[in-house]
């Protein structure tokens, strides 16, 4: 079957760097999306890797290794505005997005 | 980015009645588009896919009688929640995308409670 694992909850302090880490197992593969989502909002894209290796967006940047399944959303210089849920999604061969359950980031000062 | 619309963005409705969602991308054309739901507390779960032109495609699971969607036009997909039900009551939302494979631009989201 296919399936997305990432970390229920993580605590990070304001300031501080996160690595929020996503694991998958899916029937292909066509690029791994990251959403942030806010409570009682949708979900806004954050990131989109095909590619094996480092995508930098400001504070955020991702980074995915096809051979392992595996990918990890970034985020540094943390700010209270980042606490959210971070979803991680991937796309598999029939361009069906598979979804993570998320992972609630709690930012403390 | 590409822009999607969604509307209402929140329906308070009595059990038994119907509600409609629109979902319109508002600067591309969108062959496809999704509608997801989510509980509190719970990621998305996809529901269907809605085809411009043809049926949309249910997930296991999902009464496709009871959650009617249609696709009339490129930019424009409806979900109709028939006979609605406390329990539909939920956080619905659309999704698009402007090319395959590429970035899904999510709708605001139409929160139901239904009475």
């Amino acid at each position: 079957g296919q399936n997305i694992d990432q970390p229920t909850e993580m605590t990070a302090t304001e300031g501080a760097i996160v690595q929020i880490n996503c694991t998958y197992q899916t029937s292909g593969f066509n690029g791994l999306f990251w959403y942030q989502q806010h409570a009682g909002e949708a979900p806004t894209f954050l990131s989109y890797n095909v590619l094996d290796g480092l995508e930098e967006k400001g504070r955020f940047s991702s980074f995915l290794s096809r051979s392992k399944g595996y990918s990890y959303l970034l985020l540094k210089e943390l700010q209270m505005k980042d606490s959210a849920s971070y979803l991680c999604a991937v796309m598999d061969s029939n361009y069906q997005l598979i979804w993570g359950a998320g992972t609630k980031l709690i930012i403390k000062p | 980015g590409a822009v999607v619309s969604q509307h209402p963005s929140w329906v308070i409705c009595k059990s038994g009645t119907s509600v409609k969602i629109e979902c319109r991308s508002l600067d591309f054309q969108a062959t496809t588009m999704f509608w997801y739901r989510q509980f509190p507390k719970q990621s998305l779960m996809l529901m269907a896919t809605s085809n411009e032109g043809s049926k949309a495609t249910y997930e296991q699971g999902v009464e496709k009688d009871k959650f009617l969607i249609n696709h009339a036009s490129l930019t424009l997909s409806t979900l109709t929640v028939t006979s609605a039900h406390p329990e539909d009551s939920s956080f619905y939302i659309c999704s698009a995308r402007d090319r395959e494979p590429g970035e899904l631009f999510f709708g605001e989201g139409s929160r139901l409670t239904v009475l």
